[in-house]
C-alpha cells in the first residue's frame, strides 16, 4: 500500500518570508511525486513532479521541490511567498505503472501581509 | 484554451433525485478520471476509464456511476445522492502513457438538499 502524509494541516507566514512545506510519502515500489495547488473553488493546477533524475525540481510561480529517497520526503519550498500563493497545496504520488494518484490531506497555506 | 471542462460548476439537487455531471476534454486523452473531494479533505478517486475501459475503485459507492460515450466526453451520474455525497467533484485527464500528468478541471460543486 502506498500514502502520503502531509505535516503540517496549515502554515501561517507573512508576506516576502520563504516558506516549506513538508511532504513525506510510503511506497513499495518507485513512484512519481507531485504537488498540486488549489484556490478555493477551483480545480486542481501542477506546480511541479518529479518523475526521474534530478532531485531538485522547479515548478511554475517560483516554487521547487526536492526528492529525498533516503527519507521517503518531498517538501516544496519558496524563498519568498506573495499573498497570492495563498491556498490548499496538495503532494500526491502515483507508483510507476498505475494511473492512480494518491493524495496527502493538504495543507493550507496563508499569506500574512 | 480550456482543457478539461466540467459542467455545471454548481449543481443542487433533492435527496434521492439523480443527478448527473459532465466533464469533456479537448486534450484527446486516452483516461479520465473522477475524483471525490469532501470539505477540506484530499482528493479521493472514485473510478476512470481507459479508453473505454473502466476501472472501478473498490471502495466506491455502488451509487456512482460514470459513462465515457466518446474519448473527449466522461459523465458521473449519482443515481440516489445523499445528504454526505455532497462534494467538488473533480473530473481528470491523463495521455496514459509513462510519465503522464494528469490535468484537472475547475470541478463542479454538488449540493444536495
Amino acid at each position: 500500500a502506498q500514502s502520503v502524509t502531509q505535516l503540517d494541516s496549515q502554515v501561517p507566514v507573512f508576506e516576502e518570508a520563504p516558506v516549506e512545506l513538508r511532504c513525506n510519502y510510503s511506497s513499495s515500489v518507485s513512484v512519481y511525486l507531485f504537488w498540486y495547488v488549489q484556490y478555493p473553488n477551483q480545480g486542481l493546477q501542477l506546480l511541479l513532479k518529479y518523475l526521474s533524475g534530478s532531485t531538485l525540481v522547479k515548478g511554475i510561480n517560483g516554487f521547487e521541490a526536492e526528492f529525498n529517497k533516503s527519507q521517503t520526503s518531498f517538501h516544496l519550498r519558496k524563498p519568498s511567498v506573495h499573498i497570492s500563493d495563498t491556498a490548499e497545496y496538495f503532494c500526491a504520488l502515483r507508483q510507476t505503472g498505475a494511473q492512480k494518484l494518491v493524495f496527502g490531506q493538504g495543507t493550507r497555506l496563508t499569506i500574512n501581509p | 484554451d480550456a482543457m478539461v471542462i466540467q459542467n455545471p460548476r454548481y449543481q443542487v439537487t433533492q435527496f434521492g433525485k439523480p443527478v448527473t455531471l459532465s466533464c469533456s476534454q479537448t486534450l484527446n486523452h486516452n483516461v479520465m478520471y473522477w475524483y471525490q473531494q469532501k470539505s477540506s479533505q484530499a482528493p479521493k478517486l472514485l473510478f476512470h476509464y481507459y479508453d473505454k475501459d473502466f476501472n472501478n475503485e473498490a471502495d466506491t459507492p455502488d451509487n456512482f456511476q460514470s459513462r465515457r460515450p466518446n474519448t473527449s466526453f466522461c459523465f458521473l451520474d449519482i443515481r440516489s445522492p445523499g445528504l454526505g455525497d455532497a462534494a467538488m467533484y473533480l473530473c481528470a485527464t491523463s495521455s496514459g502513457q509513462g510519465t503522464e500528468t494528469q490535468y484537472f478541471g475547475p470541478g463542479t460543486r454538488l449540493l444536495v438538499l
